[in-house]
């Protein structure tokens, strides 16, 4: 079964506009911590924010802010006042203990284009 | 800043070669991954190290092997390489020991089987 589901494969928003990014997750952890990167087209992963299973406040970054609901074991990356510069894939990934052991696991990804 | 190198950024083989794949990182940390990357399929884990000469099966080990053998380097090892693991594959390391720790990545290798 999959560990982290992104559903949205490709999404498009205007510039200047805000933007969610649906991320949903599995696991039986108590502790575990959710990651948002982003790919642009050059290829390097950019970490954009955390999200740890106990924290009680949604993590913020700039224009980057994570709508964490913990009950429904979803992390969604909400980026504001979007801007062409943030035309990339995005992946949410999930940091939990397996065999004693943190292990990382990604979803599939979202691309998401900036139109003018 | 942390620094993942990966000794390849393209790399062409031919089918049922050994083929290595180096990763290096200069931040002393535990943590060190190998995923690949498909179009549509995302980074699927490939295996993963949490300390020298100590290792552990991702989610698609088949047809892979890894060494550890200093703490800054992690091989990824294609034993008998084939069409279908023509693929990106990209090298991260983390910080064991505090969880909200991101993982950093190499620039990744583009790895081409004919």
């Amino acid at each position: 079964a999959q560990k982290i589901t992104q559903t949205q494969p490709g999404m498009f928003v205007q510039e200047k506009e805000a933007v969610t990014l649906d991320c949903t997750y599995d696991t039986s952890d108590q502790s575990y911590g959710l990651f948002w990167y982003k790919q642009p087209s050059s290829g390097e992963m950019i970490f954009l924010i955390y999200q740890g299973s106990y924290d009680e406040q949604n993590a913020t970054e700039g224009r980057y802010s994570l709508n964490f609901q913990k009950a429904r074991k979803s992390a969604n990356l909400v980026i504001s006042a979007s801007q062409l510069g943030d035309s990339a894939m995005y992946f949410c990934a999930m940091r939990e203990v397996s065999g004693g052991y943190q292990k990382v696991t990604f979803g599939t990804g979202t691309k998401l284009q900036v139109i003018p | 800043d942390v620094k993942v190198t990966q000794s390849s950024r393209y790399l062409v083989k031919r089918t049922g070669e050994k083929v290595f794949l180096e990763c290096v990182q200069d931040m002393d940390h535990e943590n060190m991954f190998w995923y690949r990357q498909d179009p549509g399929l995302g980074l699927r884990l490939i295996y993963f190290s949490y300390d020298v000469k100590m290792k552990e099966k991702g989610d698609i080990p088949e047809g892979y092997s890894v060494s550890r053998e200093k703490k800054e380097r992690f091989s990824l090892i294609l034993e008998s390489a084939s069409t279908n693991q023509t693929s990106m594959y990209l090298c991260a390391s983390r910080m064991e020991d505090r969880v909200n720790q991101p993982q950093h990545f190499g620039d990744g290798t583009r790895l081409s089987i004919l």
